[in-house]
């Protein structure tokens, strides 16, 4: 069946640093990709997303480019900081209105 | 715009009573509701799907009697747990879609975390 899987955490960068959390995909067909941010004690924003191959999403510094060859939508930020501490989760969906399919998430810690 | 507000945002419960939960749409009609749980430190479950007016669609193994769902208007779904037990303490966050908000997104409320002692 379809599922996302994402590196484990957590991870945890000083500030300023590059980051990239790892996401691959295995889907039948051809979804969207969506990365989510949850900060704690929140519910989930989306951070941003692709509907097609080769697409990059982009938003508050994160980007993200989905690769149908490498069926990977991996997300990277050039400088992180503090307040980007967060549970990061990349998902799949398949139709417009479908059913979202999340990865683990992964939880990123950046220190001052 | 498209806000989702889920409340109570947390409750306590003895073990054998029942919880409802509501999600509410605030600025956005939603045709379609999602209750997800999520368990600490893993990623969300989908439990069901409701739409505005008919029946909820269960994920295989959530218990439909246990959790029941109910999808009275295009604002507003409730998730009542019945007769619950501590094995049923998680984090239950709602989303919501509207076919006039950015269809296809979710829009997802702050999650209600229910402990069963």
């Amino acid at each position: 069946g379809d599922s996302v899987t994402q590196m484990e955490g957590p991870v945890t960068l000083s500030e300023e640093a590059f980051l990239t959390i790892n996401c691959t995909y295995t889907a039948t067909g051809y979804p969207s990709l969506f990365w989510y941010v949850q900060y704690p004690g929140e519910g989930l924003q989306l951070l941003l997303k692709a509907t097609k191959a080769d697409d990059k999403g982009s938003n508050k510094g994160f980007e993200a480019t989905y690769r149908k060859e490498t069926t990977s939508f991996h997300l990277e930020k050039g400088s992180v900081q503090v307040s980007d501490s967060a549970v990061y989760f990349c998902a799949l969906v398949y139709n417009q209105g479908g059913k979202l399919i999340f990865g683990q998430g992964t939880e990123l810690s950046v220190k001052p | 715009g498209a806000v989702v507000s889920q409340h109570p945002s947390w409750v306590i419960c003895k073990s054998g009573t029942s919880v409802k939960i509501e999600c509410r749409s605030l600025d956005f009609q939603a045709t379609t509701m999602f209750w997800y749980r999520q368990f600490p430190k893993q990623s969300l479950m989908l439990m069901a799907t409701s739409n505005e007016g008919s029946k909820a669609t269960y994920e295989q193994g959530v218990e439909k009697d246990k959790f029941l769902i109910n999808h009275a208007s295009l604002t507003l779904s409730t998730l009542t747990v019945t007769s619950a037990h501590p094995e049923d303490s998680s984090f239950y966050i709602c989303s919501a879609q509207g076919l006039a908000v950015r269809y296809n997104e979710q829009f997802f409320g702050p999650g209600t975390r229910l402990t069963v002692l």
